[in-house]
């Protein structure tokens, strides 16, 4: 069975300082990945995914995060912090069993942003 | 092109009522999942549909049944509720069928609140 350990549950950051937010999954076989953020009062919105493609992926707002599999990890990181980035960030893997494509999510990483 | 949509965006009721939560799936989009995100928590997978038939379940009780329509449309009915069911229910609506990552998009969400 697939899973996703966010390593976190809460990380502040200051404005204009480097982002990481951790992610350790487990699958059985190649798993797709994904990181979703969620603004409050807000819908969840998908910032980037790997499939298998290249391993350092980017997505929006200059997030990017890099698949490694030895490690079994996929952070997400962000060279400099904005205000706008406070939220609530999921860590997502996709289980990919005959045509049931659930997506197994983490707990959440909770962004602050400092000014 | 329409994103996801959902229907109401609140909603309360009492202990032991049912209730039935809408959803119009992105256009081209085949495949509806349902989502329980309980305050502070990540999302829950409920079940999904995939051309109008469930095509997997997560861990919830049979009070929580779906159904997708031919324009793949779908609904989410809670029978019997409980003060737990208390959440903010998601769809999203992805392209299934062999071959395709399910990059799935989020509606906005019904609040469910149970008094």
């Amino acid at each position: 069975a697939q899973s996703v350990t966010q390593l976190d549950s809460h990380v502040s950051v200051s404005e204009g300082t480097p982002v990481l937010l951790r992610c350790n999954y487990s699958s059985s076989y190649s798993p797709s990945l994904f990181w979703y953020v969620q603004h409050p009062n807000k819908g969840l919105q998908l910032l980037l995914k790997y499939t298998s493609a290249a391993t350092l992926v980017k997505g929006i707002n200059g997030f990017e995060a890099e698949f490694k599999k030895s490690e079994t990890s996929f952070h997400l990181t962000k060279p400099s912090a904005h205000m706008s980035d406070a939220a609530e960030y999921f860590c997502v893997v996709s289980d990919r069993t005959g045509n049931n494509r659930k997506l197994i999510w983490g707990l959440g990483t909770s962004l602050a942003v400092n000014p | 092109e329409t994103g996801v949509t959902q229907s109401p965006t609140h909603l309360i009721k009492t202990r032991g009522q049912q209730v039935t939560l809408r959803c119009s799936s992105q256009s081209g989009h085949n495949t509806v999942s349902w989502y329980q995100q309980a305050l502070g928590q990540g999302p829950q997978f409920i079940f999904q549909y995939y051309r109008e038939e469930e095509n997997g379940r997560g861990n919830f009780p049979p009070r929580f049944s779906g159904l997708q329509f031919p324009n793949y449309s779908s609904e989410l009915n809670v029978n019997a509720l409980e003060l737990d069911d208390s959440a903010l229910y998601l769809c999203a609506s992805s392209l299934g069928g062999s071959g395709h990552y399910n990059e799935q998009f989020f509606g906005p969400g019904t609040r469910l609140t149970v008094l």
